[in-house]
């Protein structure tokens, strides 16, 4: 059974659309997080949400807006697509158990690999 | 400076040969150190935790050089499947405030 799964895998759209990516842990994990990967392989995380709350948002247009409709959803929306967010959008989780624990390993979904023509 | 920097190699070792990775941070205040191992086109998976002691599993082995701000990690014994990108990844402050470095590639050559 899969860990962290996040649909859809691929994403091919044009510009100036609205897309959504979808990610659900099965580890009982109280934290997840979207990091967005670039093509110079770079991943930098964009949002971190502990226990459905918003925890962690980096400097990242307000075109995506995440979503965590309970602990183990964390889902991404993005509107107005440019060419820019072309990148690998990963999900992943944590156990951090409210504390901000700072010894907890990642795990990652799949990837969700965005084209944005 | 970058806070956590990594030489993007590619480091192109024969099999069986031993090979280390340095990993330098910036924040002194760092408290949880990883490698994560990165397969092309594919999600990043922890290889292993770094701590103060240093830890070894199998054929890799961490250390953490805290006074001078620096993780490694050694594989010795390189296999062709070792090939990939190797991650440090920092961990700064609560909730998971992580950093991962660019990576660094290797590549086991026959």
């Amino acid at each position: 059974d899969t860990a962290v799964s996040q649909t859809p895998k691929y994403l091919v759209t044009q510009m100036g659309n609205d897309k959504s990516i979808k990610c659900e842990q099965n580890l009982g994990h109280d934290t997840m997080y979207w990091y967005k990967q670039d093509s110079k392989k770079f991943l930098k995380i964009m949002f971190s949400y502990n226990n459905k709350e918003l925890i962690i948002n980096e400097t990242v247009p307000n075109r995506f807006s995440p979503k965590s409709p309970d602990k183990a959803h964390l889902n991404l929306h993005i509107n107005s697509l440019e060419l820019g967010d072309s990148a690998v959008y990963f999900c992943a989780s944590s156990h951090t158990g409210g504390s901000g624990a700072t010894n907890e390993k990642l795990f990652f979904g799949s990837g969700t690999q965005l084209s944005v023509l | 400076r970058k806070e956590v920097e990594q030489d993007p190699g590619p480091f192109n070792v024969p099999e069986g040969a031993t090979v280390a990775f340095n990993c330098t941070y910036s924040n002194s205040a760092s408290q949880s150190f990883f490698w994560y191992r990165q397969d092309c086109r594919k999600e990043p998976k922890l290889l292993m935790s770094v701590y103060s002691s240093g830890n070894e599993d199998g054929r890799f082995t961490a250390q953490l050089n805290r006074a001078s701000q620096y993780i490694s990690l050694l594989i010795r014994d390189s296999k062709l499947s070792d090939s990939a990108t190797y991650l440090c990844v920092v961990n700064s402050g609560g909730y998971q405030k992580v950093t991962f470095g660019t990576g660094t590639k290797l590549q086991v050559i026959p």
